[in-house]
């Protein structure tokens, strides 16, 4: 069984800047999700796909878009980049969006930082 | 939405000693309760969960208590190890959203 893979696992942009990360879920995993980690905090919730469409969809501006592939695979793709960007992004995928499917299976991550 | 707070943000122990660490949400909707461990530099993994229609659960030396009353769950970790060490984060979700909200993270170190 395949694990959650990112990549990158390190970017460095600059301000104004747009950034593309990419995900593949784990194997037999329909549903992807994107999170922001900033330092010393526990992840916060960007978006969810579901079979290629948005699930859903946290506190954050329309300058962070996403998509979702039909290998499931997804991008988290932030345009205008600020300094608040800065952060770990991490993927996670599940089994569906119901109960005990929605169990998250996390990436290691992709570590942005915008100068 | 949820609101997930978590406490202590750092908890320092030695080999043997007992942690717990403890977590309070604010939508009584919430009946999914899941904890992650995040080692320095690795990806948060699912140690436990338990779901609402449960006051308790236990896996070899960790446990979580749900108390659905007081809106609050905690974690138990028994016979604590070195490698217990990381950031230990609680989330909640409600039946409808399904999407977890995650705490700020407990930071445990147990020296050896």
């Amino acid at each position: 069984e395949t694990g959650v893979t990112q990549s990158p696992t390190h970017l460095i942009k600059t301000r104004g800047q747009q950034v593309t990360l990419r995900c593949s879920s784990q194997s037999g995993h329909n549903t992807v999700s994107w999170y922001q980690q900033a330092l010393g905090q526990g992840p916060q919730f960007i978006f969810q796909y579901y079979r290629e469409e948005e699930n859903g969809r946290g506190n954050f501006p329309p300058r962070f878009s996403g998509l979702q592939f039909p290998n499931y695979s997804s991008e988290l793709n932030v345009n205008a980049l600020e300094l608040d960007d800065s952060a770990l992004y991490l993927c996670a995928s599940s089994l569906g969006t119901g109960g005990a499917k929605n169990i998250q299976y996390f990436g290691a991550g992709t570590r942005l930082s915008v100068l | 939405g949820e609101n997930v707070e978590q406490h202590p943000s750092t908890l320092s122990v030695q080999e043997g000693d007992s942690a717990v660490i403890k977590c309070t949400y604010s939508d009584s909707a919430s009946n999914y309760f899941p904890w992650y461990k995040q080692e320095l530099g690795k990806r948060p993994q699912l140690i436990i969960d338990i779901r609402s229609n449960v006051g308790e659960k236990k896996d070899q030396r960790i446990a979580v208590t749900l108390n659905k009353t007081a809106k609050h769950f905690s974690l138990h970790i028994t016979e604590t190890q070195p490698e217990d060490s990381a950031v230990y984060f609680c989330a909640a979700s409600s039946k409808g959203s399904y999407i977890p909200t995650f705490g700020r993270g407990t930071s445990l170190i147990v020296h050896p």
